[in-house]
């Protein structure tokens, strides 16, 4: 079974610092890779996502993220986050048309 | 255009009450999943349709939660005899056939007392 690891419950930062919030998951094959962003009280926005091809995947609002298969790792990064990116962000895994197995999110604080 | 809409935004049930909540996709989408998200968790896979088909409802907690999709549009949710375990989010996606984005509704909070 799929399963979605994210190593940080809550990171909180500094306004125009860089940012990575860490996933990791575990699957036995392959993989479709997503992040979502959810701003209270909202549904979830799509930040980017990893179907195949280049393992650098660039995404909304300066976000991009790293597919590495041999860590089964999928690092979200932004070089510099703005008080507009504070927000709950989750990693999620699927295998073709199916389910989404999500992480337990990443709370993200932007400090001015 | 339009995206995936939930009604009610918000819905209050006494225990044992029964409850019905509604999903409308993006038009001309043929997926639609159903995820139920409890406080300071990641959403939950309930249940998937393909069209009118319910392809997998491998995550439905119990008999007591029942999801249609009777013309391959509009989806509902209903949960009978509502218990406290019960109250959480529940969101709606709907996406085209493949691997490719879901794309959410804002979801209904259902508060079971």
């Amino acid at each position: 079974a799929q399963s979605v690891t994210q190593l940080d419950s809550q990171v909180p930062v500094f306004e125009e610092a860089p940012v990575e919030l860490r996933c990791n998951y575990s699957s036995s094959v392959s993989v479709y890779l997503f992040w979502y962003v959810q701003y209270p009280n909202q549904g979830l926005q799509l930040l980017l996502k990893y179907l195949s091809g280049s393992t650098l995947v660039k995404g909304i609002n300066g976000f991009e993220a790293e597919f590495n298969k041999s860590q089964t790792s999928f690092h979200l990064r932004k070089p510099s986050v703005h008080i507009s990116d504070t927000a709950e962000y989750f990693c999620a895994v699927s295998q073709g048309a199916q389910k989404l197995v999500f992480g337990q999110g990443t709370r993200l604080t932007i400090n001015p | 255009g339009a995206g995936v809409s939930q009604s009610p935004r918000y819905k209050v049930a006494k225990r044992g009450q029964d409850v019905a909540l509604r999903c409308d996709p993006i038009s001309g989408h043929v997926s639609l999943f159903w995820y139920q998200q409890a406080l300071g968790q990641g959403p939950e896979f309930l249940t998937y349709f393909q069209n009118e088909a319910q392809l997998d409802k491998s995550g439905l907690p119990s008999d007591r939660f029942f999801a249609e999709r009777p013309e391959g549009s509009v989806s509902t949710l209903k949960i009978q005899r509502t218990q406290q375990e019960d109250s959480a989010v529940y969101l709606c996606a709907s996406g085209l056939a493949g691997p490719d984005t879901q794309y959410f509704g804002p979801g209904t909070r259902l508060t079971v007392l």
